[in-house]
C-alpha cells in the first residue's frame, strides 16, 4: 500500500493567515492526488483533483501543487468557514489511501 | 451529482456481521464510469477505504479487510451493500458510501455510525 503522510497533523491559525499543508507519498504517484475538506459531522468534500485542479465552485484561495512524492495544499487567506480537517488521497493504484488529516483551529 | 444514503443497524455484536446498504438517487447506478465505494472513519481518526464495486459487479477490496468484506450491487433497486464479518471493536466507525467517478470521490452519503459492542 502507498502511505500518505501529512504534516502538520494540526495547525492553530488566524483569519487571514496563509496556511500550507504538505502531503508526502511513500512512492512516486505522479500527480495522482486529491485534496478533501471535512467539517465536523459531515462527509468529506472534494476540493482539488489531479494535485492542482480546483473543483468547480471552490474558492480560488485554495490551491494545490506538486508531483511525484511531495505535494502542497495552500489556503492563501484563511476564512472562518475554512476551519475543518483536510485530507490528501492518492489514486495511483489500489487500495486508495488517505493522509491522516490536518486539523485547522482558530487561535 | 447523485445523492447517497446509508442505512443499517447502528449496533452490532462482536463476532457478528455488519451489514449496510447505500441507496443511490438522482442518477443512474449503472453508469459505466462509476465505482461505488465504502469508506470508514473511526471517531477522531482518518479515512480508510474499505472497497468498491463497479456496475458490472467487479469488486476491489482493501487487503487489510479483504478476508472479511463483501460488497454487492442491486441495480434494480439502485442500491449497493457492504457486509463485514467477524467484527470487533476496531470496526466501530462512521461508514460512508461514496461514488468514485474515475479518480475522485465526488459524492458521499452523510455517513452512519456503527458501534460494535455486546
Amino acid at each position: 500500500d502507498i502511505q500518505m503522510t501529512q504534516s502538520p497533523s494540526s495547525l492553530s491559525t488566524s483569519v487571514g493567515d496563509r496556511v500550507t499543508i504538505t502531503c508526502q507519498a511513500s512512492e512516486d504517484i505522479n500527480y495522482y492526488l486529491n485534496w478533501y475538506q471535512q467539517k465536523p459531522g459531515k462527509a468529506p468534500k472534494l476540493l482539488i483533483q489531479d494535485a492542482s485542479k480546483l473543483e468547480t465552485g471552490v474558492p480560488s484561495r485554495f490551491s494545490g501543487s506538486g508531483s511525484g512524492t511531495d505535494f502542497t495544499f495552500t489556503i492563501s487567506s484563511l476564512q472562518p468557514e475554512d476551519i475543518a480537517t483536510y485530507y490528501c488521497q492518492h489514486y495511483y493504484n489500489l487500495p486508495r489511501t488517505f493522509g491522516q488529516g490536518t486539523k485547522l483551529e482558530i487561535k | 451529482q447523485v445523492q447517497l444514503q446509508e442505512s443499517g443497524p447502528g449496533l452490532v455484536k462482536p463476532s457478528q456481521t455488519l451489514s449496510l446498504t447505500c441507496t443511490v438517487s438522482g442518477g443512474s447506478i449503472s453508469t459505466g464510469s462509476n465505482y461505488w465505494s465504502w469508506i470508514r472513519q473511526p471517531a477522531g481518526k482518518g479515512l480508510e477505504w474499505v472497497g468498491r464495486i463497479h456496475t458490472s459487479g467487479n469488486t476491489n477490496y482493501n487487503p487489510s479487510l479483504k478476508s472479511r468484506v463483501t460488497i454487492s450491487i442491486d441495480t434494480s433497486k439502485t442500491q449497493f451493500s457492504l457486509k463485514l464479518s467477524s467484527v470487533t471493536a476496531a470496526d466501530t466507525a462512521v461508514y460512508y458510501c461514496a461514488r468514485e467517478y474515475s479518480t475522485t470521490f465526488d459524492d458521499w452519503g452523510q455517513g452512519t455510525l456503527v458501534t460494535v459492542s455486546s
